[in-house]
């Protein structure tokens, strides 16, 4: 069963406009951690954002933003103004390994996000 | 600040023939994990280290697939006899593990693979 599911496959949007990408997961777990990860061309994943199950407060950070609802088990992100460098593929994750100690990471299969100047 | 590295960043091989993939850690990081990532998909989990133990391997990874870290540091995935299903982006990560940051994997620039 798929953990993370991420529905939107490709977003398109003009320079300057907000984009929001949807998370929704699914653990049987009281305590993990979910993340944002971008993938430009290159193809190398960086690290964006962490939240943990503990933490509903919704930050900003920059031109991102993050949306933590336990209640729909949703997670999703929003990048404001939006420039071409933040053309990518965007993955959510999951880490239920808390209690295990592994923090093995299970990942939605990404929403390419293309910004046209 | 250095990151995690690979080596090499593509390979072309033919079926059949072995290939070796390297993976350079952030120097404090304990833990490394491999992942791969086929074409429109997210990364899969493969294994993971905490210094040179290796702790789990997913069904994934086949008797033809084989990790090592020898002496806690770089990490090496090898892979025999391949076949064009082998085909994928292998991507490495390490993490500070017993720190208030162990959570949070950093990725290299992984190693694309192509089997012909």
């Amino acid at each position: 069963a798929q953990k993370v599911t991420q529905a939107q496959t490709e977003i398109s949007v003009v320079e300057k406009e907000d984009v929001t990408l949807d998370c929704v997961y699914e653990t049987r777990d009281t305590t993990y951690y979910l993340f944002w990860y971008k993938q430009p061309p290159s193809g190398e994943l960086v690290f964006l954002i962490r939240r943990n199950s503990f933490d509903e407060q919704n930050e900003i950070s920059g031109r991102y933003s993050w949306n933590f609802q336990k209640s729909t088990s949703s997670f999703n992100f929003t990048i404001t103004a939006s420039q071409v460098v933040d053309s990518a593929v965007y993955f959510c994750a999951l880490s239920e390994g808390i209690l295990s100690n592994d923090y093995k990471l299970s990942f939605g299969a990404g929403t390419t996000v293309t910004v046209r100047a | 600040d250095t990151g995690v590295s690979q080596d090499p960043r593509h390979k072309i091989t033919k079926r059949g023939q072995n290939v070796t993939f390297r993976c350079d850690p952030i120097s404090e990081h304990n833990r490394l994990y491999w992942y791969r990532q086929t074409l429109g998909q997210g990364p899969e989990f493969l294994t993971y280290f905490q210094n040179e133990a290796q702790l789990e391997k997913s069904r994934l990874l086949s008797d033809r697939f084989s990790a090592e870290r020898p002496k806690g540091s770089f990490s090496t995935l090898e892979i025999q006899r391949t076949e064009q299903g082998d085909s994928a982006m292998y991507l490495c990560a390490s993490s500070p593990y017993g720190t208030s940051s162990q959570e949070t994997q950093y990725f290299g620039p992984g190693t694309r693979l192509l089997v012909l």
